[in-house]
């Protein structure tokens, strides 16, 4: 089975440093989305990409987070300087098309002390 | 105020009972989906709805989409603890953002 795969699955981390996440999505798939989860405010859309190009990160804190795709095969999220309220499962999405279903990854559960 | 509301937040029941979960909105969406999460795991998607009206079922699990395409449910029929997980509304927005409702923790007793 084709899946979405994410890494790294827990990442533990101080104030401060720099965290990287990265992503593989499906086989072609053109679209690619970021979503952090939390308890208080569920699923919320950081950034997509469509055909490499990114559409909307206006979900991001600019000043920190930064989402990019240096290839089809690779989807990179990055947070620099990382903070404690950055704590979070973050999950990477792929799909093909307009309004087609999305297939996630199992996420990175990232916590910042 | 979120796009999609979701309710009940939290359900709690016994295997065998039948449940109902809700997702509204003052939106109109062209199609709206439900997915499943499980502890550990990304969602998982379980159905597609296009048409107001539209009713689709999966095994125990129906779907129906209202008539104005404004909200959804999903009734689950002799519930077993399997079907325990997050259940999850999205909808795709302005841009071909999709949107999720906070979701439904539902937990099914043995």
């Amino acid at each position: 089975d084709a899946r979405v795969t994410q890494t790294p699955r827990h990442k533990v981390t101080e104030m401060g440093q720099e965290v990287t996440m990265r992503c593989q999505p499906i086989l072609g798939h053109n679209t690619v989305f970021w979503y952090r989860q939390t308890m208080m405010q569920g699923l919320e859309l950081l950034a997509y990409f469509r055909n490499r190009a990114p559409l909307d990160d206006s979900g991001m804190p600019k000043d920190r987070f930064s989402a990019e795709m240096p290839d089809a095969t690779l989807a990179t999220l990055k947070i620099q300087p990382s903070e404690p309220r950055d704590s979070a499962v973050y999950f990477c999405a792929s799909g093909f098309g307009k309004g087609k279903s999305l297939h996630f990854g199992n996420g990175t559960r990232l916590t910042v002390t | 105020t979120q796009l999609l509301e979701q309710s009940p937040q939290f359900l709690s029941i016994q295997e065998g009972e039948n449940l109902t979960v809700y997702c509204n909105s003052s939106s109109v969406f062209s199609s709206l989906q439900w997915y499943r999460q499980e502890p550990g795991e990304g969602p998982v998607l379980l159905v597609t709805v296009v048409t107001g009206g539209e009713v689709k079922k999966l095994k125990r699990l129906t779907f129906q989409f209202g008539d104005a395409r404004k909200d959804s449910s999903l009734h689950i029929t002799a519930a077993q603890p399997g079907d325990t997980g997050l259940y999850l509304c999205a909808a795709e927005t302005s841009g071909s953002r999709l949107t999720f409702g906070e979701g439904t923790q539902l937990t099914v007793n043995p």
